[in-house]
């Protein structure tokens, strides 16, 4: 079956340290996109990617990073920049250009926790 | 920029009722998509509908419809016959129409939690 496929679930972070998650899909997306939601704040976009070897900050790109070095996989690093990393995230994928299917595909998500 | 604004951070229906979520965005541009995407507890994120706009015609799934009024930039989501399982948070989105090097990002509301009494 088709899918995004995030992860892991739940990840642990100390003060300092840089992590990373990942999110790989097989639904043949150019685009791929990673989300923070927090409670009262909906989703805001962090990074976003149209095609292999390209990507742009969204509204929130501070203390993050990403690479997008096959079609698949769009890994997000949180690094020890952002100060406050504790949050649900979400990475999603869309075709492009948008042909009739344009609505995103989500992954199951990873809740990060500073400990 | 494109902002999108859910002025119900919370609702509330009877099993069975009919509930309307609200919605309003603000864009310059005439054609793009509106979407209402569903997060249960689970938190996977599915989609309920969709509307281009460029459609008049309401967009209908079973017991989920939209008002869709494109001069007053409103998009609500109407639910008909709630289930338990309609519970969740709710989250309208805006979608820009794809032309060669377009900005494809989906921009979402803060959402609306729905809570249906048995």
């Amino acid at each position: 079956d088709g899918g995004i496929t995030q992860s892991p679930k739940y990840l642990f972070r100390k003060e300092g340290q840089n992590v990373t998650l990942s999110c790989e899909q097989n639904l043949n997306h150019d685009a791929m996109y990673w989300y923070r939601q927090d409670p009262g704040q909906g989703l805001r976009l962090i990074y976003y990617s149209q095609i292999v070897n390209d990507f742009q900050k969204g509204d929130i790109a501070e203390g993050y990073s990403v690479s997008r070095e096959k079609k698949e996989s769009f890994p997000l690093t949180v690094t020890s920049a952002q100060k406050n990393p504790t949050a649900f995230y979400l990475c999603a994928s869309t075709r492009f250009p948008a042909g009739g299917d344009t609505e995103a595909f989500f992954g199951q998500g990873t809740r990060l926790t500073v400990v | 920029a494109q902002t999108v604004t859910q002025s119900q951070p919370e609702m509330s229906v009877q099993e069975a009722e009919t509930v309307t979520l609200s919605c309003t965005y603000d864009t310059s541009e005439s054609d793009y998509y509106l979407f209402w995407y569903k997060q249960p507890p689970s938190r996977q994120m599915i989609l309920v509908i969709r509307q281009e706009a460029y459609k008049q015609q309401n967009a209908t799934e079973n017991r989920f419809s939209v008002n869709f009024q494109k001069a007053a930039k409103s998009f609500s989501l109407k639910i008909s016959d709630s289930q338990l399982g309609d519970a969740a948070m709710y989250f309208c989105a805006y979608r820009r129409f794809s032309r060669g090097g377009s900005n494809y990002k989906l921009t979402f509301g803060k959402g609306t939690l729905l809570t249906v009494n048995p």
